[in-house]
């Protein structure tokens, strides 16, 4: 079975502060982890991929995240954060069985204070 | 130089009344998505299409039905909206497992 757990549904951080959302998957299969940004009454913009190459992954905005398999985490994180990357975070798993199946995590909403 | 276009970005129904939400791309991509996205939660897939082959999600309820003309547009009808129907509703399009690319919405209120 495949799952998505974001443990945080509320991240508050101040500006200029480094940003860590959580997020630990569980899947069968060797699978293609995302990160999701959106910020209100817009689509879902891609922040960053991991797709088995290197663990590290970077992102746009300044955002980057580790895929670690032995904890099964794929955490965001930020140096420092900007007011305009308050927004809700999702982060997304897609088992690699050949389907197009994508599991969404609850969703951490980010604010930012000034 | 937007990719994935939602139209319109507000719609308003009557209880009951059909209502058609549409979606261009201009990627080209093979497939494309809808989803439904409620208040502060994830959004739901409803169904996909991969070129031509409807696929549709096990608790997709009856009321939600799709069309791709061709490979650039796809509609969500909803034949009778209820109450419990009003959400946002975000298409997606990609290629076959690469990143989704996502429209900003339509949001549907029902009166």
């Amino acid at each position: 079975a495949q799952s998505v757990t974001q443990l945080d549904s509320h991240v508050s951080v101040s500006e200029g502060t480094p940003v860590l959302l959580r997020c630990n998957y569980s899947s069968s299969y060797s699978p293609s982890l995302f990160w999701y940004v959106q910020h209100p009454n817009k689509g879902l913009q891609l922040l960053l991929k991991y797709t088995s190459a290197a663990t590290l992954v970077k992102g746009i905005n300044g955002f980057e995240a580790e895929f670690k398999k032995s904890e099964t985490s794929f955490h965001l994180t930020k140096p420092s954060a900007h007011m305009s990357d308050a927004a809700e975070y999702f982060c997304v798993v897609r088992p690699n069985t050949g389907g197009f199946k994508t599991i969404f995590g609850a969703g951490t909403r980010l604010f930012v204070k000034a | 130089d937007a990719m994935v276009i939602q139209n319109p970005r507000y719609q308003v129904t009557q209880f009951g009344k059909p209502v058609t939400l549409s979606c261009s791309q201009t990627l080209n991509h093979n497939v494309m998505y809808w989803y439904q996205q409620k208040s502060s939660q994830a959004p739901k897939l409803l169904f996909h299409y991969y070129d031509k082959d409807f696929n549709n999600e096990a608790d997709t309820p009856d009321n939600f039905q799709s069309r791709r003309p061709n490979t650039s547009f796809c509609f969500l009808d909803i034949r009778s909206p209820g109450l419990g129907d009003a959400a946002m509703y975000l298409c997606a399009t990609s290629e076959v497992h690469q990143p989704q690319h996502f429209g900003d919405g339509t949001r549907l209120s029902i009166l």
